[in-house]
């Protein structure tokens, strides 16, 4: 079964903070795709990285980073020094299936609060 | 150079009629995909569509719910007699054809049944 879980429901940190977003699937592929999408208040999805399953450096991008572990099945995401604009609901998702019929998974999502 | 393009942005319904919702890939893409968001939960996938075809509708209610992708135009999510559990946000994505490029998503149809 494909299944994508995101523990924390709500995380509320401090500007400046770093904070640290978990991910944790599930798949019997080989080969797949893990994103994280952001969701602020406006309600948009804001494309943030894709991975694909053979690639497990970790990746930084100014303050987000992606810690990238097949050992432990987990992609999880970190931002570094938070800023209020962070403040949005992140989703993680899985893209499996090598053929024609894929689909993303996602996790039920994170909200994080960043206090000024 | 236009992204996914999704009409309305906000649907208002009262139970009983239909929603048609609208969503025109990005220039290229053949494929197209619809998710379900409920309020505070993530997306769920509906259906994804090529042109003319259905490939895979297991996330689609089984009744009130259907979806096309003409050869052309957009494509288009239908509900009928819509009912207060239908509210919801919808967005749809799309991609090439192959498998390792990205879905790109659209700004999402927010359906409000009165």
């Amino acid at each position: 079964a494909q299944k994508v879980t995101q523990a924390q429901t709500e995380i509320s940190v401090v500007e400046k903070e770093d904070v640290t977003l978990d991910c944790v699937y599930e798949t019997r592929d080989t080969t797949y795709y893990l994103f994280w999408y952001k969701q602020p208040p406006s309600g948009e999805l804001v494309f943030l990285i894709r991975r694909n399953s053979f690639d497990e450096q970790n990746e930084i991008s100014g303050r987000y980073s992606w810690n990238f572990q097949k050992s432990t099945s987990s992609f999880n995401f970190t931002i570094t020094a938070s800023q209020v604009v962070d403040s949005a609901v992140y989703f993680c998702a899985l893209l499996t299936g090598y053929s024609s019929a894929s689909k993303i998974i996602f996790g039920s999502g994170t909200r994080l609060s960043i206090r000024p | 150079n236009a992204g996914v393009m999704q009409n309305p942005r906000h649907l208002v319904r009262r139970r009983g009629q239909e929603a048609r919702l609208r969503c025109s890939p990005m220039k290229g893409h053949s494929h197209v995909y619809w998710y379900r968001q409920l309020p505070e939960e993530g997306l769920k996938f509906m259906v994804y569509l090529q042109k003319e075809n259905i490939i895979d509708e297991s996330g689609m209610p089984k009744e009130r719910f259907s979806a096309e992708f003409p050869k052309e135009g957009p494509s288009i999510l239908r509900i009928q007699q819509v009912v207060r559990g239908d509210s919801a946000a919808y967005f749809c994505a799309s991609s090439s054809q192959e498998f390792n490029q990205p879905q790109h998503f659209g700004d999402g149809t927010r359906l409000s049944i009165l």
